[in-house]
């Protein structure tokens, strides 16, 4: 069966620093991954995604995310935060060798201080 | 581009009363879903349309859930009855093709409360 963490609930980060939210996932086979955001009382928005090839992937807004397969991590990174970047942020997961569906992870919510 | 549209925004109703959400994808995408996300929780996913056919309803609670895509582009989503623990926010979503590889785009969701 395939799951995905977040291990945060929360991350808080001081405006122009670096930023890291994380992700780690199980699946039976080689994974697709992907990153949403979610603004208050808005939709989900696709951030980017890791289908194969180049383990650093490059998305919306400055985002960026390393797949790491001996770790089984796919960690969000932004070099320099910005206050709008305060958002709820889901990590999922999909088992590329089956029919199986999109596992969102819990949520990680990111909070950017002035 | 319109995004994905989804009415009511917002349902309060007493329990064991019917409820049914609509949905419109992007026009277009012949991917639409249906995710239920509950409070500090990822969205859940109910069901999923190719077009006008249900591919996988696994997680959908059929005895009181029901969906329909009669014409393959909007979608309605009904509760019948209603439960306390159906209160949640229901989300549309809809894709560019067939498989999940794809980015889904998402509308804002109706949140259900249920007294």
């Amino acid at each position: 069966a395939q799951s995905v963490a977040q291990p945060e609930d929360q991350v808080n980060v001081a405006e122009g620093n670096p930023l890291t939210v994380k992700c780690t996932y199980s699946v039976s086979g080689n994974p697709y991954l992907f990153w949403y955001v979610q603004y208050p009382n808005r939709g989900l928005q696709f951030l980017l995604k890791y289908i194969t090839g180049d383990n650093l992937v490059k998305g919306s807004y400055g985002f960026e995310a390393e797949f790491n397969k001996s770790q089984t991590s796919f960690h969000l990174k932004k070099p320099s935060a910005l206050v709008s970047d305060s958002a709820l942020y889901f990590c999922a997961v999909r088992d590329i060798g089956s029919a199986s569906k999109i596992i969102f992870g819990s949520g990680t919510r990111l909070s950017i201080r002035p | 581009e319109a995004g994905v549209v989804q009415s009511p925004r917002y349902k309060i109703i007493e329990k064991k009363q019917p409820v049914a959400f609509w949905c419109n994808p992007i026009s277009g995408h012949n991917t639409l879903y249906w995710y239920l996300q509950n409070l500090g929780q990822g969205p859940e996913l109910l069901i999923r349309y190719e077009n006008e056919e249900a591919v996988d309803d696994s997680q959908l609670p059929k005895d009181r859930f029901s969906a329909e895509r009669l014409k393959g582009v909007d979608s309605t989503l009904k509760i019948q009855p209603a439960e306390l623990g159906d209160s949640a926010v229901y989300l549309c979503a809809s894709g560019p093709g067939a498989g999940e590889l794809n980015e889904q785009f998402f509308g804002p969701g109706t949140r259900l409360t249920v007294l």
